[in-house]
Protein backbone atom coordinates (compact mmCIF):
# COMPACT_ATOMS: atom_id res chain seq x y z
CA UNK A 1 0.00 0.00 0.00
CA UNK A 2 1.03 3.51 -1.11
CA UNK A 3 2.65 5.42 2.20
CA UNK A 4 3.05 9.52 1.98
CA UNK A 5 4.31 10.90 5.63
CA UNK A 6 5.09 14.39 5.90
CA UNK A 7 6.75 16.72 8.72
CA UNK A 8 6.39 18.60 10.30
CA UNK A 9 3.08 18.14 10.79
CA UNK A 10 3.25 22.05 11.89
CA UNK A 11 5.48 25.11 11.40
CA UNK A 12 5.31 28.54 12.55
CA UNK A 13 7.93 31.01 10.88
CA UNK A 14 8.47 34.48 11.06
CA UNK A 15 8.38 36.59 8.13
CA UNK A 16 11.35 35.78 5.92
CA UNK A 17 12.93 32.84 7.95
CA UNK A 18 13.49 30.56 5.44
CA UNK A 19 12.29 26.64 5.80
CA UNK A 20 11.71 23.30 4.00
CA UNK A 21 9.16 20.50 4.19
CA UNK A 22 9.47 17.27 3.93
CA UNK A 23 7.42 14.62 2.33
CA UNK A 24 8.65 11.22 2.15
CA UNK A 25 7.07 8.24 0.39
CA UNK A 26 6.51 4.53 -0.43
CA UNK A 27 4.84 3.57 -4.03
CA UNK A 28 4.75 1.19 -6.09
CA UNK A 29 5.83 2.40 -9.74
CA UNK A 30 5.55 6.26 -9.13
CA UNK A 31 4.15 8.11 -11.83
CA UNK A 32 4.16 11.55 -10.80
CA UNK A 33 4.80 13.44 -7.13
CA UNK A 34 1.95 16.34 -6.40
CA UNK A 35 2.11 19.44 -4.26
CA UNK A 36 -1.44 21.39 -3.22
CA UNK A 37 -1.42 24.24 -0.94
CA UNK A 38 -5.04 24.42 0.87
CA UNK A 39 -6.28 27.18 2.70
CA UNK A 40 -9.00 27.25 5.47
CA UNK A 41 -12.45 26.16 4.20
CA UNK A 42 -11.12 25.92 0.33
CA UNK A 43 -10.14 22.72 -1.31
CA UNK A 44 -6.69 22.23 -2.41
CA UNK A 45 -4.81 24.59 -5.17
CA UNK A 46 -2.49 22.68 -7.45
CA UNK A 47 1.34 24.18 -6.91
CA UNK A 48 3.65 21.33 -8.60
CA UNK A 49 3.86 17.82 -9.93
CA UNK A 50 7.18 16.32 -10.16
CA UNK A 51 8.41 13.12 -12.58
CA UNK A 52 11.86 11.73 -11.60
CA UNK A 53 14.55 11.99 -9.05
CA UNK A 54 16.63 15.28 -9.26
CA UNK A 55 13.70 17.41 -11.01
CA UNK A 56 13.01 20.46 -9.51
CA UNK A 57 10.33 22.85 -9.94
CA UNK A 58 9.94 26.55 -8.65
CA UNK A 59 7.13 29.12 -7.85
CA UNK A 60 7.47 32.76 -6.27
CA UNK A 61 8.40 31.85 -3.30
CA UNK A 62 8.19 27.78 -3.33
CA UNK A 63 10.51 25.27 -4.76
CA UNK A 64 10.01 21.53 -4.62
CA UNK A 65 12.30 18.77 -5.45
CA UNK A 66 12.26 15.10 -5.61
CA UNK A 67 14.21 11.96 -4.93
CA UNK A 68 13.98 8.64 -4.91
CA UNK A 69 12.31 8.49 -1.60
CA UNK A 70 11.28 11.91 -0.43
CA UNK A 71 10.48 15.06 -1.73
CA UNK A 72 10.73 18.69 -0.26
CA UNK A 73 9.29 22.23 -0.69
CA UNK A 74 11.81 24.95 0.29
CA UNK A 75 10.04 28.15 1.51
CA UNK A 76 11.92 31.31 0.65
CA UNK A 77 11.65 34.51 2.57
CA UNK A 78 7.67 33.82 3.39
CA UNK A 79 5.35 35.74 3.77
CA UNK A 80 2.39 35.99 5.87
CA UNK A 81 0.11 34.88 2.93
CA UNK A 82 2.15 31.80 2.02
CA UNK A 83 0.06 30.55 5.48
CA UNK A 84 -1.93 27.53 4.17
CA UNK A 85 -1.65 23.69 4.60
CA UNK A 86 0.73 21.94 2.15
CA UNK A 87 -0.25 18.57 0.54
CA UNK A 88 2.09 16.26 -0.74
CA UNK A 89 0.52 13.10 -2.87
CA UNK A 90 1.71 10.67 -4.86
CA UNK A 91 0.55 9.04 -8.46
CA UNK A 92 1.30 5.21 -8.24
CA UNK A 93 1.42 2.63 -11.28
CA UNK A 94 -2.03 2.07 -10.81
CA UNK A 95 -2.96 5.68 -10.88
CA UNK A 96 -4.41 6.04 -7.92
CA UNK A 97 -3.48 9.05 -5.83
CA UNK A 98 -2.32 8.71 -1.74
CA UNK A 99 -2.21 11.67 0.51
CA UNK A 100 -0.06 12.96 3.04
CA UNK A 101 -1.58 14.40 6.09
CA UNK A 102 -0.39 17.85 5.53
CA UNK A 103 2.18 20.26 6.55
CA UNK A 104 0.61 23.34 8.49
CA UNK A 105 2.05 26.57 7.72
CA UNK A 106 1.96 29.97 9.66
CA UNK A 107 3.79 33.01 9.13
CA UNK A 108 4.17 35.32 11.31
CA UNK A 109 4.51 39.30 10.19
CA UNK B 1 -13.08 30.98 -16.63
CA UNK B 2 -15.41 29.52 -13.79
CA UNK B 3 -13.89 26.99 -11.62
CA UNK B 4 -15.09 23.66 -10.45
CA UNK B 5 -18.89 24.07 -8.51
CA UNK B 6 -19.97 21.46 -6.79
CA UNK B 7 -23.65 21.51 -4.77
CA UNK B 8 -24.75 21.80 -2.49
CA UNK B 9 -21.90 23.43 0.04
CA UNK B 10 -23.52 21.91 3.30
CA UNK B 11 -25.73 19.07 3.96
CA UNK B 12 -26.62 17.71 7.09
CA UNK B 13 -28.45 13.95 6.69
CA UNK B 14 -29.48 10.63 9.15
CA UNK B 15 -27.67 7.41 8.98
CA UNK B 16 -28.74 5.31 7.23
CA UNK B 17 -29.84 7.71 4.68
CA UNK B 18 -28.48 7.91 1.17
CA UNK B 19 -26.87 11.11 -0.43
CA UNK B 20 -26.25 12.86 -3.62
CA UNK B 21 -23.48 15.45 -4.58
CA UNK B 22 -22.70 17.06 -7.77
CA UNK B 23 -19.82 18.41 -9.29
CA UNK B 24 -19.88 20.48 -12.51
CA UNK B 25 -15.87 20.65 -14.05
CA UNK B 26 -14.20 23.71 -15.21
CA UNK B 27 -15.17 23.74 -18.90
CA UNK B 28 -13.22 21.76 -21.68
CA UNK B 29 -11.99 19.15 -18.58
CA UNK B 30 -13.10 15.29 -18.90
CA UNK B 31 -11.64 13.71 -15.84
CA UNK B 32 -13.55 14.45 -12.50
CA UNK B 33 -12.17 12.87 -9.08
CA UNK B 34 -13.65 12.51 -5.96
CA UNK B 35 -12.06 13.00 -2.36
CA UNK B 36 -12.99 12.54 1.32
CA UNK B 37 -11.48 14.61 3.85
CA UNK B 38 -11.63 14.51 7.58
CA UNK B 39 -9.09 15.78 10.24
CA UNK B 40 -8.09 12.22 10.90
CA UNK B 41 -7.80 10.80 7.53
CA UNK B 42 -7.21 13.60 5.64
CA UNK B 43 -7.39 13.73 2.30
CA UNK B 44 -8.41 9.98 0.71
CA UNK B 45 -9.23 9.20 -3.44
CA UNK B 46 -12.59 7.94 -4.01
CA UNK B 47 -12.39 7.47 -7.50
CA UNK B 48 -12.02 9.05 -11.18
CA UNK B 49 -14.15 9.29 -14.06
CA UNK B 50 -12.65 10.27 -17.61
CA UNK B 51 -15.43 10.33 -20.89
CA UNK B 52 -18.32 8.54 -18.38
CA UNK B 53 -16.47 5.61 -17.29
CA UNK B 54 -14.84 5.15 -13.74
CA UNK B 55 -11.20 4.94 -14.86
CA UNK B 56 -9.89 4.67 -10.74
CA UNK B 57 -10.73 3.41 -7.55
CA UNK B 58 -9.72 3.98 -4.11
CA UNK B 59 -10.49 1.97 -1.08
CA UNK B 60 -13.84 2.30 -0.27
CA UNK B 61 -16.77 0.30 0.31
CA UNK B 62 -19.45 -0.40 -2.20
CA UNK B 63 -21.90 2.47 -0.78
CA UNK B 64 -20.18 4.73 -2.52
CA UNK B 65 -20.44 5.29 -6.09
CA UNK B 66 -20.26 7.97 -8.34
CA UNK B 67 -21.59 8.36 -12.32
CA UNK B 68 -20.29 11.42 -15.18
CA UNK B 69 -22.30 12.80 -18.00
CA UNK B 70 -22.02 13.43 -21.36
CA UNK B 71 -21.73 16.94 -20.54
CA UNK B 72 -18.56 15.93 -17.80
CA UNK B 73 -20.43 16.61 -15.00
CA UNK B 74 -20.32 14.38 -12.47
CA UNK B 75 -22.56 13.01 -9.53
CA UNK B 76 -20.69 10.92 -6.12
CA UNK B 77 -23.72 8.85 -3.88
CA UNK B 78 -23.24 7.66 -0.93
CA UNK B 79 -26.06 5.05 0.29
CA UNK B 80 -26.79 3.63 3.77
CA UNK B 81 -25.19 6.67 5.52
CA UNK B 82 -23.26 6.13 8.91
CA UNK B 83 -21.83 8.86 11.12
CA UNK B 84 -18.05 8.17 10.20
CA UNK B 85 -18.91 9.80 6.44
CA UNK B 86 -19.57 13.32 8.03
CA UNK B 87 -16.61 14.65 5.90
CA UNK B 88 -15.64 17.11 3.45
CA UNK B 89 -16.50 15.62 0.23
CA UNK B 90 -13.89 17.26 -2.79
CA UNK B 91 -13.99 17.00 -6.47
CA UNK B 92 -11.44 17.94 -9.12
CA UNK B 93 -11.27 18.45 -12.51
CA UNK B 94 -8.54 18.25 -15.25
CA UNK B 95 -8.23 17.86 -18.75
CA UNK B 96 -8.18 14.18 -19.20
CA UNK B 97 -6.18 11.84 -21.42
CA UNK B 98 -3.65 10.14 -19.07
CA UNK B 99 -4.63 10.24 -16.21
CA UNK B 100 -3.01 13.19 -14.09
CA UNK B 101 -3.56 14.22 -11.09
CA UNK B 102 -3.05 18.16 -11.79
CA UNK B 103 -6.42 19.21 -10.91
CA UNK B 104 -8.10 21.73 -9.80
CA UNK B 105 -10.71 21.22 -7.10
CA UNK B 106 -13.82 22.67 -5.85
CA UNK B 107 -14.56 24.18 -2.54
CA UNK B 108 -16.38 21.04 -1.12
CA UNK B 109 -19.59 19.79 0.36
CA UNK B 110 -19.62 19.70 4.13
CA UNK B 111 -21.28 16.57 4.92
CA UNK B 112 -22.62 15.88 8.46
CA UNK B 113 -24.64 12.77 9.58
CA UNK B 114 -26.30 12.58 12.53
Amino acid sequence: EDQVTQSPEALRLQEGESSSLNCSYTVSGLRGLFWYRQDPGKGPEFLFTLYSAGEEKEKERLKATLTKKESFLHITAPKPEDSATYLCAVQDGNNRLAFGKGNQVVVIP
Amino acid sequence: KAGVTQTPRYLIKTRGQQVTLSCSPISGHRSVSWYQQTPGQGLQFLFEYFSETQRNKGNFPGRFSGRQFSNSRSEMNVSTLELGDSALYLCASSFGGQPTYEQYFGPGTRLTVT
